[in-house]
């Protein structure tokens, strides 16, 4: 199975500053990548797709890049309402899997 | 307003089964594909299952492989999982998550997600 792994772990950062999260997959996946941000206590809810593909609703301060093993969620500006833990996933097979999370706190 | 409300969680023993339901509103439901997501406590996300738009495409992770089964009831706008064979690691918040696309392979990432039912395996 393709393992997808997440870094950092966690990180803390001040308002305004640029944020990137990265995500690895073992294998190729072509673009089929999405990300989700989960805050504390609340539902995950889809970010991006196709690797970078903003979700609507979704505030442009978020962007998605990569193709292929590498991935990178951004976030140009960190809010305070940005606190939550980040995942990628995979979904152009079976199983779908998640990288491990990323917590992103302020400093 | 588009929505997935689970049911069916609880305290169960070991070794036996139990039947999560997710009703969907708001959307054409059998346009769509469906999984069922869980997050252990104080844990990460764990996709366990999806089934897509007519029932013709499912799968599992392995770690229910064999021990849960996916299924759908367009006419009724429901969502099923049951469970068997229940494990203590099964201990998990389970979400059901509609996908973007009609098919689950290839799709688009999951646009809506229930609040979710609480499974507890324990003796």
């Amino acid at each position: 199975d393709i393992q997808m792994t997440q870094s950092p772990s966690s990180l803390s950062a001040s308002v305004g500053d640029r944020v990137t999260i990265t995500c690895r997959a073992s294998q190729g996946i072509s673009n089929y990548l999405a990300w989700y941000q989960q805050k504390p206590g609340k539902v995950p809810n889809l970010l991006i797709y196709t690797a970078s593909t903003l979700q609507s609703g979704v505030p442009s301060r978020f962007s998605g890049s990569g193709s292929g093993t590498d991935f990178a969620l951004t976030i140009s500006s960190l809010q305070p309402e940005d606190v939550a833990t980040y995942y990628c996933q995979k979904y152009n097979s079976a199983p779908l899997t998640f990288g491990g999370g990323t917590k992103v706190e302020i400093k | 307003e588009v929505q997935l409300v689970e049911s069916g969680g609880g305290l169960v023993q070991p070794g036996r089964s139990l039947r999560l339901s997710c009703a969907a509103s708001g959307f054409s439901f059998d346009d769509y594909a469906m999984h069922w997501v869980r997050q252990g406590p104080g844990k990460g996300l764990e996709w366990v299952s999806g089934i897509n738009w007519n029932s013709g495409s499912i799968d599992y992770a392995d770690s229910v492989k064999g021990r849960f089964t996916i299924s759908r009831d367009n006419a009724k706008n429901s969502l099923n999982l049951q469970m068997n064979s229940l494990r203590p690691e099964d201990t998990a918040l389970y979400y059901c998550a509609k996908d973007r696309s009609s098919s689950w392979t290839h799709g688009h990432g999951m646009d809506v997600w229930g609040q979710g039912t609480t499974v507890t395996v324990s003796s």
